[in-house]
């Protein structure tokens, strides 16, 4: 089927406002990650969701960060009040299970501009 | 830290050679996977190796893997411009919850 989708490709926005990022993992897949990679950078864990376990959020860097996972499939990942640094490319990923050895399948990336 | 550290950062070879790039880890794994990023937007899993593993290849990749020297290769023979992208060794956390990744070593093939 279809890989790991994400919306917005691109959002800007201003500084202050709030943004919504969408992923839609590969059907059947329990394990869904957000990373953040800023420019030149490597990826930065924000948040793991694993079937109905309670999700590991220790990854995210205020509370400005929320994430959400409708239904065991789509996740949103809301930035509230933006601020500059939160601009970068938002990753999901999604696996088949939270197990040791599952590849995580990559999204194309939301790429956040903060002005 | 717990990140896989990709070495060397960043690699120039010309079409046809191989590439080899490394990484070290600190803490003790399970196993060790590689993945591939062009133009800073999504990976692409390559190629995962276990720590009760030595050694595995995949098409023109090679992969090592020394838990003694708490260390792995990643080999990339008769290398293409395709193959000009980042490239990673993410490690996972025990828990299996969290993988951990280095800024990867940035490969450019000159055609």
């Amino acid at each position: 089927g279809a890989g790991v989708s994400q919306s917005p490709s691109n959002k800007v926005t201003e500084k202050g406002k709030d943004v919504e990022l969408r992923c839609d993992p590969i059907s059947g897949h329990t394990a869904l990650y957000w990373y953040r990679q800023s420019l030149g950078q490597g990826l930065e864990f924000l948040i793991y969701f694993q079937g109905n376990s309670a999700p590991d959020k220790s990854g995210l860097p205020s509370d400005r960060f929320s994430a959400e996972r409708t239904g065991g499939s789509v996740s949103t990942l809301t930035i509230q009040r933006t601020q500059q640094e939160d601009s970068a490319v938002y990753l999901c990923a999604s696996s088949l299970g939270g197990n040791l050895y599952n590849e995580q399948f990559f999204g194309p990336g939301t790429r956040l501009t903060v002005l | 830290s717990q990140q896989g550290e990709e070495d060397p950062q960043a690699l120039s070879i010309q079409e046809g050679e191989n590439a080899t790039m490394n990484c070290s880890y600190k803490t003790s794994i399970n196993n060790l996977q590689w993945y591939r990023q062009n133009s800073g937007r999504g990976l692409v899993h390559l190629i995962l190796i276990r720590s009760n593993e030595r050694e595995k290849h995949s098409g023109r990749l090679r992969v090592t893997l020394d838990t003694s020297k708490k260390s792995s290769s990643l080999l990339i023979t008769a290398s293409r411009a395709a193959d000009t992208a980042s490239y990673f060794c993410p490690r996972s956390s025990n828990t299996g919850n969290q993988f951990y990744f280095g800024t990867g070593t940035s490969l450019t093939v000159i055609p």
